[in-house]
């Protein structure tokens, strides 16, 4: 059963600091990472996707790849109150093209 | 461009009745997907078509859920009869490539009695 898990929180951090956001998935043949961003009664929407392993900047989004150890994470700098949401972590299956989706980490910016 | 279009947004129904949404994907994305989401947790697959064909729908319950997406736009589950557990919101996304970003609709918020 190919797994991909997160804290599902809530993470709590202060306006202006930095947000981290970890991932883990179990399968080795994953090529590509995507985080997705869903408000309260809203549908998700993408912030940023991988491929690499390294990081890959956006604004103030950073996502991180690590395939040796595969985990995925993604860093939000300078936060504000707006970037309160849950953040899901999504990996497409290496063989079978099966997306599996994480829990989501809720995550609260503190004013 | 508009995004994808998923209707009703709300339906309340009693258990042991049918149900039906309806989705409209971007046009040209020829991946679409259904999804289900409860509270708490993140989507998980129904279904996924490329094009006309179900390509994957190993999760959707078929003794009860039925989709179809005919010509290969247009997309409609259908849950009869709906059971309590049902409640959930169900998801429609679609993306131009497999694997590839996924665009979601406003979701349907349905609520089993």
């Amino acid at each position: 059963q190919k797994e991909v898990e997160q804290n599902s929180g809530p993470l709590s951090v202060p306006e202006g600091a930095i947000a981290s956001l970890n991932c883990t998935y179990s399968d080795r043949g994953s090529q590509s990472f995507f985080w997705y961003r869903q408000y309260s009664g809203k549908s998700p929407e993408l912030i940023m996707f991988i491929y690499s392993n390294g990081d890959k900047e956006d604004g103030r989004f950073t996502a991180q790849l690590n395939k040796a150890s595969q985990y995925v994470s993604l860093l939000i700098r300078d936060s504000q109150p707006s970037d309160s949401a849950t953040y899901l972590c999504a990996v497409p299956g290496g063989r079978d093209d099966k997306i599996i989706f994480g829990k989501g980490t809720r995550l609260h910016i503190l004013p | 461009e508009a995004g994808v279009v998923q209707s009703p947004r709300y339906k309340i129904i009693e258990k042991k009745q049918p149900v039906a949404f309806w989705c409209n994907p971007i046009s040209g994305h020829n991946t679409l997907y259904w999804y289900l989401q409860n509270l708490g947790q993140g989507p998980e697959l129904l279904i996924r078509y490329e094009n006309e064909e179900a390509v994957d729908d190993s999760q959707l319950p078929k003794d009860r859920f039925s989709a179809e997406r005919l010509k290969g736009v247009d997309s409609t589950l259908k849950i009869q009869p709906a059971e309590l557990g049902d409640s959930a919101v169900y998801l429609c996304a679609s993306s131009s490539r497999s694997q590839g970003e996924q665009f979601f609709g406003p979701g349907t918020r349905l609520t089993v009695l």
